[in-house]
């Protein structure tokens, strides 16, 4: 199986902020990597699929980038609304794994 | 307008069986790949299973495999989750969500709101 190691484990920033969350897989999964924002009691919400494609409705301030084992997600401008907790996952090989998540909180 | 409701959750004792329901609106589940998520409470994602587009090929999370089992009826739009044998692990909040289809790399664009299953004596 694939692990995926995701970091940090929490962010804390302000609004206006650049950041940057990172995941590593432990064997290539070329660019079949997913990141997903999930806000409390809700479903989550595809942000990037395929590593940097952006999900139709998406703000452009997210972007992802990365192929093979690594992979980064970065908010260019952090508002309000984007606090939450992000996971990545990756879709190359069952069982499709999911990082640990990183919950990003307002400073 | 896609549209994915999960019902059939509730409170069960280890050892029996549980079927959730996910009825699907605005496509077919027979041209999507689909697949199952849960989160246990206060906890991460984790991804259960997945049914190919032709229904052919079913695919587990170890934590699962043998126990549970992944169907769709196509004539009712609906996806189903067998859940036999459960445990209090299996206690989580459980999602349906739209695969891929052909051609198209985009998965996971789509999820229900969640049906809770708890586990409990």
């Amino acid at each position: 199986d694939t692990q995926i190691i995701q970091s940090p484990s929490s962010l804390s920033a302000s609004v206006g902020d650049r950041v940057t969350i990172t995941c590593r897989a432990s064997q290539t999964i070329s660019i079949y990597l997913n990141w997903f924002q999930q806000k409390p009691g809700k479903a989550p919400k595809l942000l990037i699929y395929t590593a940097s494609s952006l999900q139709s409705g998406v703000p452009s301030r997210f972007s992802g980038s990365g192929s093979g084992t690594d992979f980064t997600l970065t908010i260019s401008s952090l508002q309000p609304e984007d606090f939450a907790i992000y996971y990545c996952q990756q879709s190359y090989s069952t069982p499709y794994t999911f990082g640990q998540g990183t919950k990003l909180e307002i400073k | 307008q896609v549209q994915l409701v999960e019902s059939g959750g509730g409170v069960v004792q280890p050892g029996r069986s549980l079927r959730l329901s996910c009825a699907v609106s605005g496509f077919s589940v027979g041209t999507y790949t689909m697949h199952w998520v849960r989160q246990a409470p206060g906890k991460g994602l984790e991804w259960v299973t997945l049914m190919s587009i032709d229904g052919s090929a079913k695919y587990y999370a170890d934590s699962v495999k043998g126990r549970f089992t992944i169907s769709r009826d196509i004539s009712r739009n609906t996806l189903y989750l067998q859940l036999n044998s459960l445990t209090v692990d299996d206690t989580a909040l459980y999602y349906c969500a739209r695969g891929e289809m052909p051609t198209i790399d985009v998965e996971f664009d789509y999820w229900g709101q969640g049906t809770l299953v708890t586990v409990s004596s």
